[in-house]
């Protein structure tokens, strides 16, 4: 089965320190795997996207890593902010019949505190 | 900002009401989706298109049809809602297979 795990389910930090979120997933064929953010109201938005090829991809203060041989990635959040308070969300997408199908994470709830 | 708009942005109705939500876009995306998003569970992906008049199911379209008679518009209509159905419905749109999608505000559905 097609599944996604994002760990913690919850996280709260001070402004200023770093922070990282975990993905693993079952995903198969695997195509591309991306990390949206999701402010409380709004639809996600694309944070990075990582290929099968690439194991690490930078966003400004973020930065993603992929270890495709144990199906994990994280993403690692410097000097966080208190716009960096979100839902942060990991999306693997297989291929099928010519489209790319997504499976969507249940997210990490990140809460930065002054 | 890749130009979606949702609406009607928040709906109450009664079971067994008919529901017709709507997704506009105005950048000529090919793809489109439309997703609900309840606690507990990941985003869900209900159909999508990829291109006028071409529609597929996604993993939990039972209850739910779709259509794009036209680019620019891509209809979710819930022919006769349940209270199952609450929840947020995210509407999204891509430009090709490699691109990331663009996400609208969502819609909250609640049916009583």
């Amino acid at each position: 089965k097609n599944q996604v795990e994002q760990s913690p389910q919850s996280l709260i930090i001070l402004e200023g320190k770093n922070c990282t979120l975990q993905c693993n997933y079952t995903v198969s064929p695997f195509s591309n795997l991306r990390w949206y953010k999701q402010d409380t109201g709004r639809g996600p938005v694309s944070l990075t996207i990582m290929t099968f090829s690439e194991n690490t991809k930078s966003n400004g203060r973020y930065t993603a890593t992929l270890d495709a041989d144990t199906k994990q990635s994280s993403l690692h959040i410097t000097a966080s902010q208190l716009s960096d308070s979100a839902s942060y969300i990991c999306v693997v997408s297989r291929a099928s019949g010519g489209s790319y199908i997504p499976t969507f994470g249940r997210g990490t709830s990140l809460i930065v505190h002054p | 900002d890749a130009g979606i708009t949702q609406s009607p942005r928040h709906k109450v109705t009664e079971t067994g009401t008919p529901v017709t939500l709507r997704c506009h876009q105005t950048e000529n995306h090919r793809y489109m989706y439309w997703y609900r998003q309840d606690p507990g569970h990941g985003l869900r992906l209900i159909h999508y298109s990829y291109g006028v008049k071409d529609t597929d199911k996604g993993e939990v379209s039972d209850g739910y049809s779709v259509s794009r008679s036209k680019t620019e518009d891509f209809l979710l209509t819930l022919e006769s809602a349940t209270s199952s159905q609450t929840s947020v419905y995210f509407c999204a749109v891509k430009q090709g297979l490699n691109q990331p999608q663009h996400f609208g505000d969502g819609t909250r559905l609640s049916i009583l």
